[in-house]
């Protein structure tokens, strides 16, 4: 059965820390790893990744991607308060359309 | 910056009656989906549709479930008989060709089921 498995559950750490996020997967046809950002309401895109050791980076935010080990991280430095959120990691597959969500990591950040 | 839209955002229900949930996709999008998260666990995939058509449902959309595009912007999840054990957030999503597997998710409308 495929399964997204993120750690850790959640995270609470001040203002001005870096953070690592882990989402691990086991996937048929493995076609991609997607990261979101959940806060009250819709998941907002953050980044799709499709290849293994290419950083995908917006400001403070980073993601990448091992297809050998089945990993990704996403890195956020510098945290502020409204990082606040549940970060979600999906899985694409070629067997489907459909994405595959881990459990999310909720990071709680405080000034 | 186009969104995807949902309609209401909560909604109350009593045990064995009918609801419709509205989505308005972004409008250069072509494939459809619908998700719900229950509390406190993943999201799950329920439906895809494209090209006015079912292309994947899970286990969970048994006949009790129906979707459908009305018009030209209009996406909606229907639950006949509604159960305590639909109660959710059920969010649409949708994505343009070309893009991967890019879903934008909309809002979600909270369904409580009384």
């Amino acid at each position: 059965e495929d399964k997204v498995v993120q750690s850790p559950l959640s995270l609470v750490v001040h203002e001005g820390d870096t953070v690592t996020l882990n989402c691990s997967y086991e996937v048929t046809n493995f076609r991609s790893l997607l990261w979101y950002k959940q806060e009250k309401k819709a998941p907002t895109f953050l980044f799709m990744l499709t290849s293994s050791g290419i950083e995908k980076k917006s400001g403070r935010l980073s993601s990448i991607l091992d297809k050998k080990e089945l990993f990704s991280i996403l890195n956020i430095t510098a945290t502020q308060t409204g990082d606040s959120a549940i970060y979600l990691c999906a899985v694409g597959s070629y067997n489907t359309d459909k994405l595959i969500f881990g459990t999310g990591t909720r990071l709680q950040v405080f000034p | 910056e186009p969104e995807v839209t949902q309609t209401p955002s909560h909604q109350v229900t009593q045990m064995g009656q009918e609801v419709i949930l509205r989505c308005v996709p972004i409008s250069n999008h072509l494939y459809f989906y619908w998700y719900r998260q229950i509390l406190g666990q993943k999201v799950e995939f329920l439906v895809s549709f494209y090209n006015n058509e079912i292309s994947e449902k899970s286990e969970i959309f048994d006949d009790q479930f129906s979707v459908e595009r009305p018009d030209g912007s209009n996406f909606t999840l229907k639950i006949r008989s509604t159960k305590l054990e639909d109660s959710a957030m059920y969010f649409c999503a949708s994505r343009r060709t070309g893009t991967g597997d890019t879903q934008y998710f909309g809002p979600g409308t909270r369904l409580t089921v009384l």
